[in-house]
């Protein structure tokens, strides 16, 4: 049963546009939301985050959007750039179980010049 | 620098025999991870550490074993590999004091079982 589900497994946009990636989860008592970036032969690295609380956070470029009664998240970036070209996670853990990390699928990005 | 290691990057093994993939750390973490990367399937958990000898299960824990004798090591323990363990897998750590925001992973290690 997969509770964090990113179900556009690729999306392509060209340069200076907005890039929106999406991902749902089932399980209410998640309250932490993040988002990892990975690129070929790397570990992932962490992006940007959300909590429960909050329903919006920005870090330049990459904002995160949280609608709690829909359940989903959304990642845009803007303006997109060619370096922005990599698969990104969505990921949600719980208080209740600080040691458990559940990820969506991945999406794999690409950005054309 | 800070980084978490591990070996080896790339392994090819047959089926059953025992193998052990490292994971180290040198940032003083309390909390480590295993990870395996599928196509499809994403990021799932194996196994974690909160601190040295205190390990839990994640979502797929089955066929893999882990110990945490010393904090800054928590090696991934395959007994008896089986071809549906072809992965890649990724160790990670963070301080207790800090959130998953603060997750170091390592490089991954390409693992194949035939």
């Amino acid at each position: 049963d997969q509770q964090v589900k990113q179900n556009s497994p690729s999306l392509s946009v060209q340069e200076g546009r907005i890039s929106i990636l999406n991902c749902d989860y089932t399980n209410s008592m998640f309250d932490y939301f993040l988002w990892y970036k990975k690129y070929p032969a790397e570990g992932p690295t962490f992006l940007i985050s959300i909590s429960s609380i909050k329903d919006k956070n920005e870090d330049g470029r990459f904002t995160v959007f949280l609608n709690k009664s829909a359940k989903h998240l959304s990642l845009h970036i803007v303006p997109s750039q060619p370096g922005d070209s990599a698969v990104y996670f969505c990921a949600a853990s719980a208080v209740s179980n600080t040691g458990k990390l559940i990820f969506g699928q991945g999406t794999t990005l690409q950005v054309k010049p | 620098e800070a980084q978490v290691t591990q070996n080896p990057r790339y392994l090819i093994t047959v089926t059953g025999k025992k193998l052990t993939v490292t994971c180290s750390q040198n940032m003083n973490h309390e909390y480590m991870s295993w990870y395996r990367q599928d196509p499809g399937l994403g990021l799932r958990q194996i196994y974690y550490s909160m601190n040295v000898e205190v390990t839990d299960k994640g979502d797929v824990p089955e066929g893999y074993k882990v110990s945490r004798k010393e904090k800054r090591n928590f090696p991934l323990i395959l007994e008896s590999p089986s071809p549906n363990q072809t992965s890649l897998y990724f160790c990670a750590s963070r301080s207790l004091g800090g959130d998953f925001d603060e997750q170091y992973f390592g490089p991954g290690t390409r693992l194949t079982v035939t």
